[in-house]
């Protein structure tokens, strides 16, 4: 059980254009999902954390209208990077919580931008 | 500031000793810690939970232990095998978040 999934798992995109990555709780309703973003080795930052039916928290440093985060459902939550620049390149991982205080990660998205 | 401190020098170990990983912390007074597994490329894994007023717990080969007055955890792996080479990462609750160490790689040779 608390299967966690994204997608896609890679992306490469062109500078200026948008990507959007799906996170899905496959077998549990996650009342909480994050969004991390994690540089090679380096800790996971988190980025924003997400409430379904409500707009999400952003951590200090995240442009909220540059990473847009919807969760629709409590099974779903997107992340769209908006007008992405190769410094927006990275692994961006996705995380589930269901009514306890562990997470569920999804296998993250790794994204480049040309 | 908050600061979750994990070695960042690999260990390396034999297959069937006892793997030993440090997480210390400043500045944080976490109602619990949590301990993931994280193999290249992919996302963590939950491993284990330890609550503030639990000094230790255990999963099969997997043992946590938790001192709030040292501010420190200690996460061990006996009779290690070489499949539980990964990154372990250790994290902190703070306020509904979770807040990670940068881990510690761990290399089990046979």
């Amino acid at each position: 059980g608390a299967v966690v999934s994204q997608h896609p798992s890679w992306v490469i995109c062109k500078s200026g254009t948008s990507v959007k990555i799906e996170c899905r709780s496959l077998d549990f309703q996650a009342t909480t999902m994050f969004w991390y973003r994690q540089f090679p080795k380096q800790s996971l930052m988190l980025m924003a954390t997400s409430n379904e039916g409500s707009k999400a928290t952003y951590e200090q440093g995240v442009e909220k209208d540059k990473f847009l985060i919807n969760h629709a459902s409590l099974t779903l939550s997107t992340l769209t990077v908006t007008s992405a620049h190769p410094e927006d390149s990275s692994f961006y991982i996705c995380s589930a919580r269901p009514p306890t205080y562990e997470q569920y990660f999804g296998p993250g998205t790794r994204l480049t931008v040309t | 500031s908050q600061k979750i401190e994990q070695n960042s020098e690999a260990l390396n170990i034999q297959e069937g000793k006892t793997a030993t990983l440090t997480c210390n912390y400043t500045n944080y007074s976490p109602a619990y810690l949590q301990w993931y597994r994280q193999d290249p490329g992919r996302g963590p894994v939950f491993l284990l939970l330890i609550r503030e007023n639990e000094k230790e717990k255990r999963k099969e080969r997997l043992k946590v232990t938790f001192d709030t007055t040292l501010k420190q955890s200690l996460f061990h792996i006996t009779a290690s095998q070489p499949a539980d080479s990964a990154t372990y990462l250790c994290a902190l609750e703070g306020y509904s978040t979770l807040t990670f160490g940068k881990g510690t790689m761990l290399l089990v040779s046979p």
